[in-house]
């Protein structure tokens, strides 16, 4: 089945760090971008950035630059997003999201996962 | 950096009715990286247009997509009580980033 499969909610105090995980199945992990887009509660979406599985480029929302890290092991076919110094507004849903290739869009979603930002 | 502003904020229409949402970029926009996708409550967003005019799989023709340039339209032909949902357009640039708009809720009159 082609799916991707996020890690289960988190909680953190203010700046401390998350890592959230995203397995892939069903496809060749290596042939499509993996982008992370997160949503806070009642708002729109907002892009993090993306890693390229096959070569472990990564590009970031300016945003979030030094406080997001990307990064893959393609052995186990899973993308991770690691964010720092967490703050209160930093509380989302992050959803991990595979991009077709040609028109850049997102044609496959995780179910996503709540992090909590709370001291 | 592009900006997508999504317009009207909300929507209100009844069942049957006709949805124009429009969708305008502070600057000119490949059509080729141009999508609009349906989120519901409690659910990952959908894809239904791609580049600008192309439906996704599995999508309904009454949804259809238009533009070029700096502004584009998703349009629902009649709408069905299931297409009651947030709309947001998205663009992937040359600078290799993402934007999305920020979304228009079509909600029951």
């Amino acid at each position: 089945q082609v799916q991707l499969v996020q890690s289960g909610a988190e909680v953190r105090k203010p700046g401390a760090s998350v890592n959230v995980s995203c397995k892939a199945s069903g496809y060749t992990f290596t042939g499509n971008f993996v982008h992370w887009v997160r949503q806070a509660p009642g708002q729109g979406l907002e892009w993090v950035g993306w890693i390229n599985p096959h070569s472990g480029g990564t590009k970031y929302a300016q945003k979030f630059q030094g406080r997001v890290t990307m990064t893959r092991d393609t052995s186990i076919r899973t993308a991770y997003m690691e964010l720092t110094s967490l703050r209160s507004d930093d509380t989302a849903f992050y959803y991990c999201a595979r991009v077709q290739k040609g028109y850049w869009h997102f044609d496959l979603w995780g179910r996503g996962t709540l992090v909590t930002v709370s001291s | 950096e592009i900006v997508l502003t999504q317009s009207p904020g909300t929507l209100s229409l009844s069942p049957g009715d006709r949805a124009t949402l429009s969708c305008r970029a502070s600057q000119s926009v490949s059509n080729t990286y141009l999508a609009w996708y349906q989120q519901k409550p409690g659910q990952t967003p959908r894809v239904l247009i791609y580049g600008a005019s192309n439906r996704a799989t599995g999508i309904p023709d009454r949804f259809s997509g238009s533009g070029s340039g700096t502004d584009f339209t998703l349009t629902i032909s009649r709408l069905e009580p299931e297409d009651f949902a947030v709309y947001y357009c998205q663009r992937y640039g040359s600078s290799l980033s993402l934007t999305f708009g920020g979304g228009t809720k079509v909600e029951i009159k």
